[in-house]
């Protein structure tokens, strides 16, 4: 079947422009979250959803960073005001209800200039 | 307290070797241990994974070894090939009131060499 799926796979802002990153997660997983993933590095948590509610979203950097999966499947994660920091690897995840095992997308690279 | 620590940075392994890659935590309250494989690319994909009250998992040439009094576990990659040549990462997750997340190890790259 088909797995997480992430939308634009790079996308390339001027500093100070605003970015919205799709996650399509895998049909019928409850939970879903958002890392970032600087080079070289782990992921980073950023959010977590459970269904459309946000759980937790302590892992959002700064207000610039916005998440929301209003209809409890896709997932939008929204930078406003891009800074040369927020250059990154961002990676959605999804996963069944009440199962730990997370199904990663396949990132998108953003690079702010 | 947090942290997962994962060492070494970077491996060199023959291929038919075996390759170990160790993380520890401090974090006692953390209660599911998966090791997740990441092409170039790619986004991470799990391996195996293990919960504390087991001390050894096993499926195929890769094994868990995990120590709780230590606060460490480790992933051995038996009879590696350079298909194996990637960046590893062992995580810890941490539930609280009913959430839970992934604590993820900075990454070990490996290079098994044919």
């Amino acid at each position: 079947g088909a797995g997480v799926s992430q939308s634009p796979r790079y996308k390339v802002a001027k500093r100070g422009q605003d970015v919205a990153l799709r996650c399509d997660p895998i049909s019928g997983h409850v939970s879903l979250f958002w890392y970032q993933q600087a080079l070289g590095q782990g992921p980073e948590f950023l959010t977590y959803f459970q269904n459309e509610a946000q759980l937790d979203k302590s892992g959002l950097p700064s207000d610039r960073f916005f998440a929301e999966r209003p209809e409890g499947s896709v997932s939008t994660l929204k930078i406003q005001r891009t800074q040369q920091e927020d250059s990154a690897v961002y990676l959605c995840a999804s996963s069944p209800d009440r199962v730990y095992e997370q199904y990663f997308g396949p990132g998108t690279r953003l690079t702010v200039t | 307290q947090q942290q997962v620590k994962q060492s070494p940075q970077s491996l060199i392994v023959q291929k038919g070797g075996i390759s170990i890659i160790n993380c520890a935590y401090e974090n006692t309250a953390f209660d599911y241990f998966p090791w997740y494989q990441q092409f170039p690319g790619k986004g991470p994909a799990l391996l195996i994974a293990i919960r504390p009250d087991v001390s050894e998992k096993k499926e195929g040439r890769f094994t868990i070894s995990f120590n709780k009094s230590a606060k460490q576990f480790s992933l051995h990659i038996m009879d590696s090939q350079p298909g194996d040549s990637a960046t590893y990462f062992c995580a810890a997750t941490l539930t609280t009131s009913g959430t839970y997340k992934y604590i993820f190890g900075t990454g070990t790259r490996l290079k098994v060499l044919a």
